[in-house]
């Protein structure tokens, strides 16, 4: 069961300017993360937001929760080529229990 | 430094042939749980566990098995009824029993391509 899904599949941006990721979601949630993965890699861990947060911040990433559209954003300001991966978004999914349910992720290319 | 190791990094292995995955952390982390990633997919769960000797299935359990004798380890065995194992495996594991507010912290996976 896919719980999230990115918009767009993939991105492809130069250096410098900013780089927006969308999140949907089918139902009601306790948090949302975000998580970022380079090529045959494991994932890591970016960001959670919870459901009672609209919008939070760390370093060049700021991401926004809008529970009544059932959706969420990921800004990355200033992208740099090293930010070139895919990027996930994860949700709890409390009906269905305690393990996150991921999306198919937006793949991020940022060329220099 | 803390963190999850999966082993082998790549593994290959002839159909019909059971083959078993290795995961530890050395994070203290309570909960451990098993991702399948296929090209440009993502992730789905097989099992997960929130405390030793207790473990549930995910969205695509069959034809896997796991087991959770110790709080470091969850390994997981891709059995030969599993029809299309091919694929890359991700280990993660979460400070609490659930991940409600804790982030999951992940290994760097294992290719496994069955032939």
């Amino acid at each position: 069961s896919q719980q999230g899904e990115e918009d767009p599949q993939a991105l492809s941006i130069q250096e410098g300017e900013n780089a927006t990721m969308n999140c949907s979601y089918k139902t009601s949630i306790n948090n949302l993360q975000w998580y970022r993965q380079n090529s045959g890699r494991g994932l890591v861990h970016l960001i959670l937001i919870r459901s009672n947060e609209r919008e939070k911040h760390s370093g060049r990433l700021r991401v926004t929760l809008d529970t009544s559209k059932k959706s969420s954003s990921l800004l990355i300001t200033a992208s740099r080529a090293a930010d070139t991966a895919s990027y996930f978004c994860a949700t709890d999914a409390s009906q269905a229990g305690t393990a996150l349910i991921f999306g198919k992720g937006t793949t991020l290319s940022v060329s220099s | 430094d803390g963190g999850i190791t999966q082993s082998p990094k790549y593994l290959f292995r002839k159909e019909g042939q059971n083959v078993t995955l290795s995961c530890e952390q050395n994070l203290n982390h309570d909960a451990m749980y098993w991702y399948r990633q296929d090209p440009g997919q993502g992730l789905r769960l097989i099992y997960y566990s929130q405390i030793v000797n207790d473990f549930q299935k995910g969205d695509i359990a069959e034809g896997y098995s796991v087991s959770r004798e110790k709080k470091e380890s969850f390994p997981l065995t891709v059995t030969s009824a599993q029809k299309n194992p091919t694929a890359f495996y991700l280990c993660a594991s979460s400070m609490d029993r659930g991940p409600y507010n804790s982030p999951l912290h992940f290994g760097n996976g294992t290719r496994l391509t069955v032939t």
